[in-house]
């Protein structure tokens, strides 16, 4: 069974710039997270998606994040313009189901570095 | 606000030397406490979820315990390949929505 596959691995921007990660989910999961972690500090909620819909989107810090999941299928998460505040690593995870202690996958994450 | 808070941060042991990892937390409403394992360049990996205190859930060399007030994740007899980050996160809202600790990283050494 196919992992959560998240891409680019690395990606190197200057501020001002614009970047866009994606992610797609294990086959079948209807849900899908964005967490990141910033140099130094804890893994943090950003959004979650039941299949197409914004389920909660209470973690994005700003409007220059935009997050989109097409057909329920793969999620992109859009940053522009980039901040030199936006450089960490952005987990992407899926799970079957939201129900309490539903264990979540998650891939590899992208190391975005805002220069 | 919740919070979670992982000790120690870091943590040598040589193979073999028992010990455990604590995660403290402080939330409105615990749904579930997780711990994940955490390699170099990968993502979290899930290992337990526990709902109340008293509970235990037991993977080979790891055992997880909870309290009203903390977890400890026991390491009996590590092996080198036991090194990695040992994340705890909880979850109070509901939907998987949740807080994680900063980890406690820990070495195994022959």
């Amino acid at each position: 069974e196919a992992g959560v596959t998240q891409f680019p691995s690395h990606s190197v921007i200057e501020k001002g710039q614009t970047v866009t990660l994606r992610c797609d989910p294990i086959s079948g999961h209807d849900n899908l997270y964005w967490y990141r972690r910033v140099m130094g500090k804890e893994i943090k909620f950003l959004l979650h998606f039941v299949k197409e819909s914004k389920q909660d989107e209470s973690g994005m810090p700003n409007n220059r994040f935009l997050a989109e999941r097409t057909g329920g299928t793969y999620s992109t998460l859009k940053v522009q313009p980039a901040e030199l505040e936006d450089s960490g690593v952005y987990f992407c995870a899926s799970s079957q189901r939201q129900s309490v202690g539903e264990k979540l996958f998650f891939g590899s994450g992208t190391q975005l570095s805002v220069l | 606000e919740d919070q979670v808070t992982q000790s120690p941060e870091a943590l040598r042991l040589q193979e073999g030397e028992s010990s455990s990892l604590n995660c403290s937390y402080t939330v409105s409403g615990l749904r579930g406490l997780f711990w994940y394992r955490q390699d170099p360049g990968k993502g979290p990996e899930f290992l337990f979820t526990l709902y109340s205190a008293g509970e235990e859930k037991e993977k080979e060399r790891l055992k997880a315990t909870l309290t009203k007030k903390e977890s400890f994740l026991h390491i009996t007899a590590p092996k080198p390949e036991d090194s990695a980050t040992y994340l705890c996160a909880v979850d109070t809202g509901g939907g998987n929505k949740l807080t994680f600790g900063t980890g406690t990283q820990l070495k195994v050494e022959l």
